[in-house]
């Protein structure tokens, strides 16, 4: 069956330093590929999504993910996190009509 | 351009009682998505709806229902609510299958 793993529950970094959250990916078929950041009480924003082409994804945000067919991966990097980067991510693999989500990385940020 | 609308955004109810959830799409997405995000589960699929018509549904009892309109904007019903039906409730739009959901805010649903 499909899924998503996300193995980091939290991660906490000081503002300025760099980012990568991790998603590793079930699917059999070349898979459609997102990363959502949620706000507290919020909705989920899409941060940037890999349908196919280049592997290197650029998104919202300052955020960019790179798809491993190899590795089963799609992490997500910043090169210098805000405060305001401080949220629950989310990274979902398509499977056709529905997404398969992962458990999401809760992030802090320290100051 | 409005995003994704739901109404309301928060909504108490008592154990048996009957809910419903409204959403409106991105103007011209035809196809609209629920998602129950409920402590400690996740998010998971509820109901897709396209073109009026139900075309799919996740892993919920059959209490779990809903519509679209000709307008494309949906409602999400829950009968005979149970405490472990509180969650946030999603809506989520798109113009087609794989094109990136687009969400809305949510609306929180606590039964007590």
């Amino acid at each position: 069956a499909q899924s998503v793993t996300q193995p980091d529950i939290h991660i906490t970094v000081s503002e300025g330093a760099s980012l990568e959250l991790r998603c590793n990916y079930s699917y059999g078929a070349t898979p459609y590929l997102f990363w959502y950041v949620q706000s507290p009480g919020q909705g989920l924003q899409l941060l940037l999504k890999y349908f196919s082409g280049d592997t290197l994804v650029q998104g919202i945000k300052g955020f960019e993910a790179e798809f491993k067919r190899s590795q089963s991966s799609f992490n997500l990097r910043k090169p210098s996190v805000h405060w305001s980067d401080a949220a629950e991510y989310f990274c979902a693999v398509g499977e056709a009509y529905k997404y398969i989500f992962g458990t999401g990385t809760r992030l802090k940020v320290l100051a | 351009e409005a995003g994704v609308t739901q109404s309301p955004t928060h909504l108490i109810k008592t154990r048996g009682q009957q809910a419903t959830l409204r959403c409106s799409p991105i103007s011209g997405h035809t196809s609209v998505y629920w998602y129950q995000q409920a402590l400690g589960l996740g998010l998971q699929f509820l109901l897709w709806y396209d073109e009026g018509e139900e075309r799919n549904r996740g892993n919920f009892p059959p209490r779990f229902s809903g519509r679209q309109f000709p307008n494309y904007s949906s409602e999400l019903n829950v009968n005979a609510l149970e405490l472990e039906d509180s969650a946030l409730y999603l809506c989520a739009s798109s113009p087609g299958q794989n094109y990136g959901y687009t969400f809305g805010s949510g609306t929180r649903l606590t039964v007590v």
